[in-house]
């Protein structure tokens, strides 16, 4: 059974370009959240997919904005990158049906921006 | 808004009992969870409460106070491979929000 997964592992970008990073739910999952965690803080929720909509969002700016397909997969992109995105940027998969259902993270993807 | 606090470090003995203590204020609650996150790896679920009260898993325990916005995690018979972050998260609506992590060092 397959855990989440998420490419790509590492990622060097510079600042002012743009990343996509993605994301596979573990099987059975349909729910598919992305959160970033800065050195030695707890993940911060950017937002939720769910049905292929943004079911909810975090106080992130309209730089990150993400997409689900059909196949419940999700992309998350970042434009305009600055030094301060640089963190852990993690995938966590759920059942989408009741809030309180366990959310199961990927390995994440190390984003360094220059 | 949302407030979780957790002690930054904690060290212990192998084969000793630590207790981690984690309060809340938020402006919702479906439930707590805790999650154990080794340096450099994914968080991997730990434990969940929803009603007050203790859950036991193994080595694992997890204490819930709704009343006083409290939790803690309390970790028996220490190992070594225990030593790692351990984040305190508050789940409301569909959002996970997480307190800033518990390094916790088992020594020998």
């Amino acid at each position: 059974d397959a855990g989440v997964t998420q490419s790509p592992t590492h990622l060097i970008k510079t600042r002012g370009q743009q990343v996509t990073l993605r994301c596979s739910p573990k099987s059975g999952h349909d729910t598919v959240s992305w959160y970033q965690q800065a050195l030695g803080q707890g993940p911060q929720f950017i937002f939720q997919y769910y049905e292929e909509e943004e079911r909810q969002r975090g106080n992130f700016p309209d730089r990150f904005s993400g997409h689900q397909f059909p196949n419940y997969s999700s992309e998350l992109n970042v434009n305009a990158l600055l030094l301060g995105d640089s963190a852990l940027y993690l995938c966590a998969s759920t059942s989408g049906a009741r809030p309180q259902e366990t959310q199961y993270f990927g390995p994440g993807t190390r984003l360094l921006v220059l | 808004g949302q407030n979780i606090d957790q002690p930054t470090e904690m060290t212990a003995t192998e084969g000793a009992i630590v207790q981690i203590n984690c309060t809340y204020q938020t402006s919702g609650f479906n439930g707590l969870f805790w999650y154990q996150q080794h340096a450099g790896e994914a968080p991997t679920f730990l434990s969940y409460n929803v009603l007050d009260g203790l859950e036991e898993k193994g080595r694992f325990s997890s204490f819930l106070s709704r009343s006083k916005g409290y939790s803690y995690l309390l970790l028996k018979e220490l190992q070594m491979k225990d030593s790692a972050s351990y984040l305190c998260a508050v789940t409301n609506d569909y959002k996970l929000s997480f307190g800033a992590g518990t390094t916790v060092t088992v020594r020998a």
